[in-house]
C-alpha cells in the first residue's frame, strides 16, 4: 500500500519553464490537497479537490493551475515558474477524517 | 474565522525532560483535531487524533493529547524526550464527517521541537 506519492523528489526550473507536479493516491479518498511550505510560513493551501472533476482555490493559488480528471490523481501545474515558487511542495489526501501526505516535491526556481 | 494557533515557534528541552506543545483553535463545532510530526526533509506524519470519546489520546512514539473544550486548546504532550523526537510539529483540524466542498483542514504554523543532550 503505497499511501500518497509524489514525482518528481527534487526538480530544478529556470525563470519562465513550465511544469507539473504529479500526486497519485491509492486510498480511493475523494479529497486532494496541494500544499507549499516555506521557512516560518507553515503549509499553505494553493488548491483542493473535494472530489473527482471539481477544483477549488486554497490560500495561495496565483501561479499555478490544477487538474482532478481521475480519482486517484491530482496534478498541479506552474505554466511560467518564478523563483518565488521555490519551496517544498506536499500533496494530501483526505478519506473520512484523517489527512494523509506524500514525501514532497523540493522546487527550485533558479 | 476558522484558526489554528500555535503559540511557540521553537521550544527546546533536554533529552529525557517532559514535553508540552501548545494548539488552541478558533472553529464553529467541535471539529476533528489532529497532530502530525515533520522530521527535517520528511514529510508529515499523523501523530495522533482525536474525533469523540475520551478525551485524553494515545499516539504512536509515546505522545499523548488532551482535548479541552472550555479551553479550545488540544495540547501535546510527551513525559519523556528522546533526542529522535527534533522535528516540527504540526496541529490542526479539521470538519466532522464527510467533507463539504468548502470545507478543509486548518494547520497552524508548527513549533520546531530543539533537544538538547
Amino acid at each position: 500500500n503505497a499511501g500518497v506519492t509524489q514525482t518528481p523528489k527534487f526538480q530544478v526550473l529556470k525563470t519562465g519553464q513550465s511544469m507539473t507536479l504529479q500526486c497519485a493516491q491509492d486510498m480511493n479518498h475523494n479529497s486532494m490537497y496541494w500544499y507549499r511550505q516555506d521557512p516560518g510560513m507553515g503549509l499553505r493551501l494553493i488548491y483542493y479537490s473535494a472530489s473527482e472533476g471539481t477544483t477549488d482555490k486554497g490560500e495561495v493559488p496565483d501561479g499555478y493551475n490544477v487538474s482532478r480528471l481521475k480519482k486517484q490523481n491530482f496534478l498541479l501545474g506552474l505554466e511560467s515558474a518564478a523563483p518565488s515558487q521555490t519551496s517544498v511542495y506536499f500533496c494530501a489526501s483526505r478519506g473520512f477524517e484523517t489527512q494523509y501526505f506524500g514525501p514532497g516535491t523540493r522546487l527550485l526556481v533558479l | 474565522a476558522q484558526s489554528v494557533t500555535q503559540p511557540d515557534i521553537h521550544i527546546t528541552v533536554s533529552e529525557g525532560a517532559s514535553l508540552e506543545l501548545r494548539c488552541n483553535y478558533s472553529y464553529g463545532a467541535t471539529p476533528y483535531l489532529f497532530w502530525y510530526v515533520q522530521s527535517p526533509g520528511q514529510g508529515l506524519q499523523l501523530l495522533l487524533k482525536y474525533f469523540s470519546g475520551d478525551t485524553l489520546v494515545q499516539g504512536i512514539k509515546g505522545f499523548e493529547a488532551e482535548f479541552k473544550r472550555s479551553q479550545s486548546s488540544f495540547n501535546l504532550r510527551k513525559p519523556s524526550v528522546h533526542w529522535s523526537d527534533a522535528a516540527e510539529y504540526f496541529c490542526a483540524v479539521g470538519p466532522r464527517g464527510l467533507m463539504n466542498r468548502d470545507d478543509k483542514i486548518i494547520f497552524g504554523k508548527g513549533t520546531r521541537l530543539h533537544i538538547l543532550p
